[in-house]
């Protein structure tokens, strides 16, 4: 059985950093491509960032360019989001997802970031 | 980047009634769209990809069509545990953007 377990999250002021993290079991981690998606309180999915089986291709969305950065550990079968100057705008539930056809086939339960002072 | 549009934004039916939810893509997107399911507080779960085969498990009662750029995702008979927001996503291009999501509530 696929399972995503995120931590990490908490609550932040702005400009600060946290990283989430995304650990993986039940399934090959190193094959599959990994994604990062938000969900603002109340509002519908965006997509975050993106992140090869080999970590060699990353992409960003361009609310979160510069400011991110998504990185695995194929060792531990584990997936971050290093988020750095952090913005009220940032306050999500964060969702880690696998991703080997295109479509994200499982997600984890998600993390809640609040940025606020 | 690719636009999707889901419609209604709100959509309340009976429970055994048919529920019809729409989803538009600015570009074509082939078939190359996923639909999932969110219920309060739980993580989205993959219902339907390549715009029309069930995910693993999922109801026959679920079932979507539609290419390019007009899709449909059709549920046939509404039960209690279907009452939830749905969203569409398309998956040809990055960004792998979503729909801003469409609410199935009890009428």
């Amino acid at each position: 059985e696929v399972q995503l377990v995120e931590s990490g999250g908490g609550l932040v002021q702005p400009g600060g950093s946290l990283r989430v993290s995304c650990e993986a079991s039940g399934f090959t981690f190193s094959t599959y491509w990994m994604h990062w998606v938000r969900q603002a309180p109340g509002k519908g999915l965006v997509w975050v960032s993106l992140i090869s089986s080999d970590g060699t291709i990353t992409s960003y969305a361009d609310s979160v360019k510069g400011r991110f950065t998504i990185s695995r550990d194929n060792a531990k079968d584990t997936l971050f989001l290093q988020m750095n100057d952090l913005r009220a705008e940032d306050t999500a539930v964060y969702y880690c997802a696998t991703d080997l056809h295109g479509y994200f086939d499982d997600w984890g339960q998600g993390a809640l970031v609040t940025v606020s002072s | 980047e690719i636009v999707m549009t889901q419609s209604p934004a709100t959509l309340s039916v009976s429970p055994g009634e048919r529920a019809t939810l729409s989803c538009r893509a600015s570009q074509s997107v082939g078939s190359n769209l996923a639909w999932y399911q969110q219920k309060p507080g739980q993580a989205p779960r993959l219902l339907i990809y390549g715009a029309s085969t069930r995910a693993t498990g999922i109801s026959a009662r679920f079932s979507g069509r539609g290419s390019g750029t007009e899709f449909t995702l059709t549920i046939s008979s509404l039960q209690s545990e279907d009452f939830a927001l749905y969203h569409c996503q398309q998956y040809i291009n990055w960004p792998k953007t979503f729909g801003q999501g469409t609410k199935v509530e009890i009428k």
